[in-house]
């Protein structure tokens, strides 16, 4: 399974873009890239996933370079409730392993 | 309401004592797993389930035991053998209808061992 490497921490302010990258130099082919966040003594939530190029949603975007080894989660706009711990995650969806790294400490300030 | 229970919230353990947690879904999902995780840390998977009375090991299975003879239910055993079981359990499913990327999670098991 491709390792992950995300920043410690970041800290942001309310209404602030916030843009969180993930190394994977070692992505395979079939490999898909997916993002959870997570709160303190709760379970992990499923944020976004893709492929390729760009994805987006109600909450977040994702961009993938053609070369896929890296990825950059963006969260417009963040408010407090945004502050979380963010984990990139890299698997071919059939491996039923995912592999948690440390993640990334966002801290969200007015 | 569709989602994953995990029971209790919080477990206190005596040293030398067995303890199961208990994890239910009714997402319809085939697929279950046990996690791992230490303050600071992410998380570590212990056991999966791809389908009913099937399981594999994962990553720190050591010391833990599972079942899943149903598959809404997929309860961990933590045995007295695992040495350091102080941690917060995550347990989690998925669908074979989408990525297995994609797992749902339940609020989670605080166990500590006095």
């Amino acid at each position: 399974l491709a390792k992950t490497t995300q920043p410690i921490s970041m800290d942001s302010y309310e209404g602030q873009e916030v843009n969180i990258t993930c190394s994977h130099n070692n992505i395979a082919t079939n490999d898909y890239i997916t993002w959870y966040q997570q709160f303190p003594s709760q379970g992990p939530r499923f944020i976004i996933q893709g492929y390729k190029t760009k994805v987006t949603n109600e909450v977040a975007s994702l961009f993938i370079p053609a070369d896929r080894k890296s990825s950059t989660l963006s969260l417009p706009r963040v408010s407090l409730s945004d502050t979380a711990v963010y984990y990139c995650l890299v698997g071919d969806g059939g491996s039923y392993k995912l592999i948690f790294g440390s993640g990334t400490r966002l801290l969200v300030r007015p | 309401d569709g989602g994953i229970t995990q029971s209790p919230k919080y477990l206190f353990r005596k040293e030398g004592q067995n303890v199961t947690l208990s994890c239910e879904q009714n997402l319809n999902h085939d697929a279950m797993y046990w996690y791992r995780q230490d303050p600071g840390q992410g998380l570590r998977l212990i056991y999966y389930s791809q389908i009913v009375n099937d399981f594999q090991k994962g990553d720190i299975a050591e010391g833990y035991s599972v079942s899943r003879e149903k598959k809404e239910s997929f309860p961990l055993t933590v045995t007295s053998a695992q040495k350091n079981p102080t941690a917060f359990y995550l347990c989690a499913s998925s669908s074979h209808q989408s990525s297995y990327n994609e797992q749902f999670f339940g609020p989670g098991t605080r166990l500590t061992v006095l």
